[in-house]
């Protein structure tokens, strides 16, 4: 199976709040597990990713939570500002990144003053 | 360092009309990617170039698509004839070796 499924498919956070966004995956040879971040009219940009080997990653307000057994991870955006909003979108791969990737159906997320 | 690099960036064309895009890939990036994004759904993969050679074009619909890489560096996608349901973005992505994928802004088509 090739399938990614991303939830939610839309989401509302205040300013200063957490936003999450979850993922799970089915094909157990994924190794590699990015999320992109994409403003309207503007290609996907690589925000975080994590390998299995570890079960969570941070990078500044940006984390990644990874359940290896459960086949799921998440992404979770602390202190959430009005510039984050945009749409999140998971994706599964294999032997980090050069070979293509399959992606979630994204998530729009909306942060309000 | 430049980014991956796409053109046009909007085409509206009628049906049944040949319409072509180019993307230059970052310098150096050996692995390039040609993606479609429908509206409101994830990047799907079209077809993977490994230098020259097209190594996965599986998903690409060959009886109207077809994708040249020259020389290994830039890369054009053609469709000939568009169809009503090929109106989407058309994003290239270039990767080197085992790193990530970088991704241009894409093509925007509209089909008439």
């Amino acid at each position: 199976q090739q399938q990614v499924k991303q939830s939610p498919q839309s989401l509302i956070v205040q300013k200063g709040g957490i936003s999450i966004i979850n993922c799970a995956y089915e094909n157990t040879a994924f190794d590699y597990f990015p999320w992109y971040q994409q403003f309207p009219g503007k290609g996907p940009a690589l925000l975080i990713a994590i390998r299995p080997d570890v079960s969570e990653k941070k990078e500044g307000r940006f984390t990644i939570s990874f359940n290896k057994s459960a086949k799921q991870f998440s992404l979770h955006i602390m202190d959430s500002q009005p510039g984050d909003s945009a749409t999140y979108f998971c994706a599964a791969g294999r032997n980090s990144g050069n070979t293509p990737l399959v992606f979630g159906k994204g998530t729009r997320l909306s942060v309000i003053a | 360092e430049a980014g991956v690099v796409q053109s046009p960036r909007y085409k509206i064309i009628e049906k049944k009309q040949p319409v072509a895009f180019w993307c230059n890939p970052i310098s150096g990036h050996n692995t390039l990617y040609w993606y479609r994004q429908n509206l409101g759904q994830g990047p799907e993969l079209l077809i993977r170039y490994e230098n020259e050679e097209a190594v996965d074009d599986s998903q690409l619909p060959k009886d109207r698509f077809s994708a040249e890489r020259l020389k290994g560096v830039d890369s054009t996608l053609k469709i000939q004839p568009a169809e009503l349901g090929d109106s989407a973005v058309y994003l290239c992505a270039s990767s080197l070796s085992d790193q990530p994928q970088h991704f241009g802004d894409g093509t925007r088509l509209s089909i008439l």
